[in-house]
Order: structure tokens, then C-alpha cells, then sequence
């Protein structure tokens, strides 16, 4: 069975540095995996998504997440983080008929 | 396209009184996602329907709750009585299961409290 886990469920940073968030995920089959953001009292919105294309994958808003299959991780990173970066961002993996699992989620704080 | 589009954007109700939120996914799309977001919880897939069949219910977490789809732009997550420990945010989210990689996309959600 697919599953992800998210180490740290708050991370705090300054604005400007680095942003690294982490997750690992367990699956049998060649995974498909995704980080989303929530802002406060939105929805869930996709930044990125992995599917075998490329391990390095970029996208919105500066994000980018490398897959490594040897450590079974899919870490999201953003080289200088902004204020308004400040949000919970969920790692999944998808599971039969497109199912997202999701991990228990990080909440980002940046301060000045 | 306007979305996923879920209603009420929020509900307060009295314990035993029965709750409905709606949910209209994105046209074109044939998987659909009941989420609930708690605190404790984090994120639960309760039910997903795939060309409006229930394909796994095993996240409803008892008798309580049903959740229908009588057609490919309308669903439905009813509970029934309701308790105050169904606190919480319910998300519907839809999308196009051509393939393993495609995302789901998310309504902004209804904010239940029981009373």
C-alpha cells in the first residue's frame, strides 16, 4: 500500500532563506507524487507533481522537488523563501483509480 | 472553468439534525474525492466515486454518513444524525482518471460545526 510521511509538522524560516520540506513515501509500484499547498481557509492547490518524466521537477511560485528512488524521497525546496510562503503544504502519492494519500501536512512559518 | 464548487462555505447545526454538503466537480472530470480536514486527522479520504460508481467507502467512518452521485456534475455527502465530533472541514475534489499522474483538483471546502 502507498503512504507518504512528512518529517516536521511545523518548520519555521526567515525570509530569504532557504526553504526545505520533507518527505518520504512508501509504495510497491512506481510512485506518483505531488505536493499542494493551503492557505488559510482555502482549498488545496497543486505546486508540483512527479511522473517519471524528469526526478527534478519545478513548479509555481519557485518550488521545485528532486525524486530520489534511493531514498525513497520527494523533498520540496525553494532556494530564498518570501512572507508569503506562509502556508501547510501537504506531500501525496496516488493510489488506485487516482486517489491522492496524503501526508499529515507542514505548516511553513516565515518571519522577517 | 469555475472549479470545483462546494456549498454551503459553512454550516452550523444542532446535534441530530441531519446535514447535506454539495459538491459539483469540474465538468469533464470522472473521478470524484470527499476529503474531511481535522486537527487530529489531518486530511481523510472518506468515499471516491470513479463515472459516478462508489468505488471505496471505507473511509466513511460509520453509518452515519452516505455520500451519492446521482450524475457526473452533482454529489452529495449527507450526515445523518449529525454529532458534534463531525467538526470539521469536508473537501470535494475531482479528477480526470485517464492516468495514475493526473491531480485532483479541490473545492474551497465546507466548514461544518455541530452544536
Amino acid at each position: 500500500a502507498q503512504s507518504v510521511t512528512q518529517l516536521g509538522s511545523h518548520v519555521s524560516v526567515s525570509e530569504g532563506a532557504l526553504v526545505l520540506l520533507r518527505c518520504n513515501y512508501s509504495s510497491s509500484v512506481p510512485p506518483y507524487l505531488f505536493w499542494y499547498v493551503q492557505y488559510p481557509n482555502q482549498g488545496l492547490q497543486l505546486l508540483l507533481k512527479y511522473t517519471s518524466a524528469a526526478t527534478l521537477v519545478k513548479g509555481i511560485n519557485g518550488f521545485e522537488a528532486e525524486f530520489k528512488k534511493s531514498e525513497t524521497s520527494f523533498h520540496l525546496t525553494k532556494p530564498s523563501a518570501h512572507m508569503s510562503d506562509a502556508a501547510e503544504y501537504f506531500c501525496a502519492v496516488t493510489g488506485g483509480y487516482n486517489k491522492l494519500i496524503f501526508g499529515a501536512g507542514t505548516r511553513l512559518a516565515v518571519h522577517p | 472553468d469555475a472549479g470545483v464548487i462546494q456549498s454551503p462555505r459553512h454550516e452550523v447545526t444542532e446535534m441530530g439534525q441531519e446535514v447535506t454538503l454539495r459538491c459539483k466537480p469540474i465538468s469533464g472530470h470522472n473521478s470524484l474525492f470527499w476529503y474531511r480536514q481535522t486537527m487530529m486527522r489531518g486530511l481523510e479520504l472518506l468515499i471516491y466515486f470513479n463515472n459516478n460508481v462508489p468505488i471505496d467507502d471505507s473511509g466513511m467512518p460509520e453509518d452515519r454518513f452516505s455520500a451519492k452521485m446521482p450524475n457526473a456534475s452533482f454529489s452529495t455527502l449527507k450526515i445523518q444524525p449529525s454529532e458534534p465530533r463531525d467538526s470539521a472541514v469536508y473537501f470535494c475534489a475531482s479528477s480526470y482518471g485517464g492516468n495514475m499522474n493526473t491531480e485532483a483538483f479541490f473545492g474551497q471546502g465546507t466548514r461544518l460545526t455541530v452544536v
